[in-house]
C-alpha cells in the first residue's frame, strides 16, 4: 500500500523567492512519484514524475524534484517563484504493480509581489 | 495535441433528477478513472476500468452512482437520483498504464451542482 503527505495546506512565498512544497510518501515496494498542478477551474496537469534512474527530476515551468529514499521524500523545488506559478500542488505515489495513483491533500501556493 | 474530454462542463440540476457525465479517453489509452474533487474531501478516486473493464469501484456509492465504458472511446459516470451532497468537479482521467507507466491525464472536469 502507498500514502503520501504533503506537509503544509497552504504556503506563500514572494515573486522570485524560493519555492518548496513538501511530499513523504509510504510505499512498500519502490514508488513512482509524481507532482501535478492544478489552476483554477482546471484539471489536473503533470509537472514531473520519478520512476527510476535519475533522483533529480526536471519538469515544467521549471520545477524539478528529488526523490531521496533514505528520507521517503519527493520535495517539489522551483528556484524563483512567478506570479504565474499560483495553484494547488499535489504529489502522488503509485508502486510497480499498482494501476492507480494516491494523491495526497495538495498545497496551496500563493505568490506575492 | 490528445486531450481527455469531458461532457458537460457544468451541469445543475435538482435533486432527484439523474446526472449522465461523460469522458472521452485519449485514444490508445487502456486505463480510465473517475474522481470527485470537493473543498471538504478533496480527491477522491471513485472507480477506474482497464480495458473497459471495471477494476475497482470500492470508491463510489454504489446505490445511487454506477460507471461504465460503453466502448474504449467512451466512459460514462451517472448518478441516479442526484443528492444535494453530490455537488463536486468530477474529473476523468486516462493513462496507458503498465510497468514503467503511470501517469494520468486529467479532463477539464464536470461541476455538478445539485440543488
Amino acid at each position: 500500500a502507498q500514502s503520501v503527505t504533503q506537509l503544509g495546506s497552504h504556503v506563500s512565498v514572494s515573486e522570485g523567492a524560493l519555492v518548496l512544497l513538501r511530499c513523504n510518501y509510504s510505499s512498500s515496494v519502490p514508488p513512482y512519484l509524481f507532482w501535478y498542478v492544478q489552476y483554477p477551474n482546471q484539471g489536473l496537469q503533470l509537472l514531473l514524475k520519478y520512476t527510476t534512474g535519475a533522483t533529480l527530476v526536471k519538469g515544467i515551468n521549471g520545477f524539478e524534484a528529488e526523490f531521496k529514499k533514505s528520507e521517503t521524500s519527493f520535495h517539489l523545488t522551483k528556484p524563483s517563484a512567478h506570479m504565474s506559478d499560483a495553484a494547488e500542488y499535489f504529489c502522488a505515489v503509485s508502486g510497480w504493480t499498482a494501476s492507480k495513483l494516491t494523491f495526497g491533500t495538495g498545497t496551496r501556493l500563493q505568490v506575492t509581489l | 495535441d490528445a486531450r481527455v474530454t469531458q461532457t458537460p462542463r457544468h451541469k445543475v440540476t435538482e435533486m432527484g433528477q439523474e446526472v449522465t457525465m461523460r469522458c472521452q479517453p485519449i485514444l490508445g489509452h487502456n486505463t480510465v478513472f473517475w474522481y470527485r474533487q470537493t473543498m471538504m474531501q478533496g480527491l477522491e478516486l471513485l472507480a477506474y476500468f482497464r480495458n473497459r473493464a471495471p477494476l475497482d469501484d470500492s470508491g463510489m456509492p454504489k446505490d445511487r452512482f454506477s460507471a461504465e465504458m460503453p466502448d474504449a472511446t467512451l466512459a460514462t459516470l451517472k448518478i441516479q437520483p442526484s443528492e444535494p451532497r453530490d455537488s463536486a468537479v468530477y474529473f476523468c482521467a486516462s493513462g496507458l498504464v503498465q510497468t514503467g507507466s503511470k501517469e494520468q491525464y486529467f479532463g477539464p472536469g464536470t461541476r455538478l451542482t445539485v440543488t
